[in-house]
């Protein structure tokens, strides 16, 4: 299962399936974004980021698209793991010294055997 | 990476009591620190932004007397939850930015619980 579009607290799917993660970010000047894991009881985990000169970047299993247009930021998991089983913020800023990350509502990510 | 370090990770206390969260950049200097505060399936709302040498700049709605902040090295940023109330029982959390860099380091966060 994957949702596409609208942000949605939920996602529920099964191993080995695509996620895909979608946040609407607020402020048009951000320029620096970054997607975070958050396990219960626990900080922010990095996962990636990208800057607004881009609009998608890859990691490992990870890809991040970014549409200036709509202000729109999606995390996409391949091949998702149990593992993957979170909560995931989206982050922004305006990649200025000294400014805070503003974080966006989160998606509870669960991943079933 | 850079590791933060937030100390204690649970802590409980009683109503009217004073509590304080510490926040330490381990492997690197920290001029500026950032306090969030989440509630329970709620995202990380910024309290404040914790300068190192001068008074930290609160967000709006954030009462600068009673989450006091002390940024008194390039290492350690501390909140103090003064007075502290059940309605202040949350998740404290800390990150630290190297430098001038706008790469965040998040600290393990604090588990406030007053009773």
């Amino acid at each position: 299962g994957e949702s596409v579009g609208l942000h949605l607290p939920t996602l529920s799917v099964q191993e080995g399936d695509n996620s895909i993660i979608n946040c609407a970010y607020s402020n048009s000047a951000s320029d620096y974004f970054i997607w975070y894991k958050q396990e219960s009881g626990k900080g922010p985990q990095f996962i990636i980021d990208i800057r607004s000169n881009m609009d998608k970047r890859q990691g490992q299993r990870v890809t991040v698209l970014l549409n200036k247009t709509v202000k729109h930021l999606s995390l996409q998991i391949a091949a998702t793991q149990p593992g993957d089983s979170a909560v995931y913020f989206c982050a922004e800023n305006i990649n200025q010294a000294g400014t805070a990350l503003i974080f966006g509502k989160g998606t509870t990510l669960s991943v079933s055997s | 990476g850079a590791v933060v370090s937030q100390h204690p990770s649970r802590v409980i206390c009683k109503s009217g009591t004073s509590v304080k969260i510490e926040c330490r950049s381990l492997d690197f200097q920290a001029t500026t620190m950032f306090w969030y505060r989440q509630f329970p399936k709620q995202s990380l709302m910024l309290m404040a932004t914790s300068n190192e040498g001068s008074k930290a700049t609160y967000e709006q709605g954030v009462e600068k007397d009673k989450f006091l902040i002390n940024h008194a090295s390039l290492t350690l940023s501390t909140l103090t939850v003064t007075s502290a109330h059940p309605e202040d029982s949350s998740f404290y959390i800390c990150s630290a930015n190297e430098g001038w860099s706008t790469e965040a380091f998040f600290g393990q966060g604090t588990r406030l619980t007053v009773v």
